[in-house]
């Protein structure tokens, strides 16, 4: 089974712009979370979509947004990004249950590391 | 909110065991995961404890006090492929809402 994959695996861009993050789960999984990773903040947990639904969020202003496609397939945009946006940006994947993210590992994708200059 | 305590950085030497610990409040625990995370690579799943005591799998073992909000990761017969950071993270419910919250990690050197 191929596992999680994100596109593209570097990007730098400058601020003001926009920017868009794909994450492609493993086959089967329903559930994509994404997490915003820094040296000096670790991991931090953006928002989760299971179904096409954003089940789940963080505390990220409203300039971060997702989307779930019917493929489970997931986009993270950015808009008006800042310097402080320079970071990790990691997807994971879980098979997702009603019950919501309970009693379920996430298997995390390779990143893709965003510079804003 | 969650508030999660592990130390920034621990030295061991091959051979040896290492614990490493992780502290967190919460008001809705629903379970503390560990990872692995090596320098400019994804983490990956090590451990998952819901209910108190002590996970064992191969060299790294888990433990959990839920009533001290407390776990730790214990490796044994540490090898330099060891040398990495390890995250714990702790899912909970809040506000209608689950979320995994992660520390800020242990960068742990393992030398000869």
């Amino acid at each position: 089974k191929a596992g999680v994959t994100q596109t593209p695996r570097y990007l730098i861009k400058t601020r003001g712009q926009q920017v868009t993050l794909s994450c492609s789960p493993i086959s089967g999984h329903r559930s994509v979370s994404w997490y915003q990773q820094t040296p000096g903040q670790g991991l931090q947990f953006l928002f989760e979509y299971f179904s096409e639904t954003q089940r789940n969020k963080g505390n990220f202003p409203g300039r971060f947004s997702g989307r779930q496609f019917s493929n489970s397939r997931s986009e993270m945009n950015v808009s008006t990004l800042e310097l402080g946006d320079s970071a990790l940006y990691l997807c994971a994947s879980s098979p997702g249950t009603s019950g919501g993210i309970t009693q379920e590992t996430q298997y995390f994708g390779p990143g893709t590391r965003l510079l804003v200059l | 909110g969650q508030n999660i305590d592990q130390p920034t950085e621990m030295t061991a030497t091959e051979g040896a065991i290492v614990q490493i610990n992780c502290t967190y409040q919460t008001s809705g625990f629903n379970g503390l995961f560990w990872y692995q995370q090596h320098a400019g690579e994804a983490p990956t799943f090590l451990s998952y404890n819901v209910l108190d005591g002590l996970e064992e799998k191969g060299r790294f073992s888990s433990f959990l006090s839920r009533s001290k909000g407390y776990s730790y990761l214990l490796l044994k017969e540490l090898q330099m492929k060891d040398s990495a950071s390890y995250l714990c993270a702790v899912r909970d419910e809040s506000g209608g809402y689950q979320k995994v919250t992660f520390g800020t990690g242990t960068k742990l050197q393992v030398i000869p």
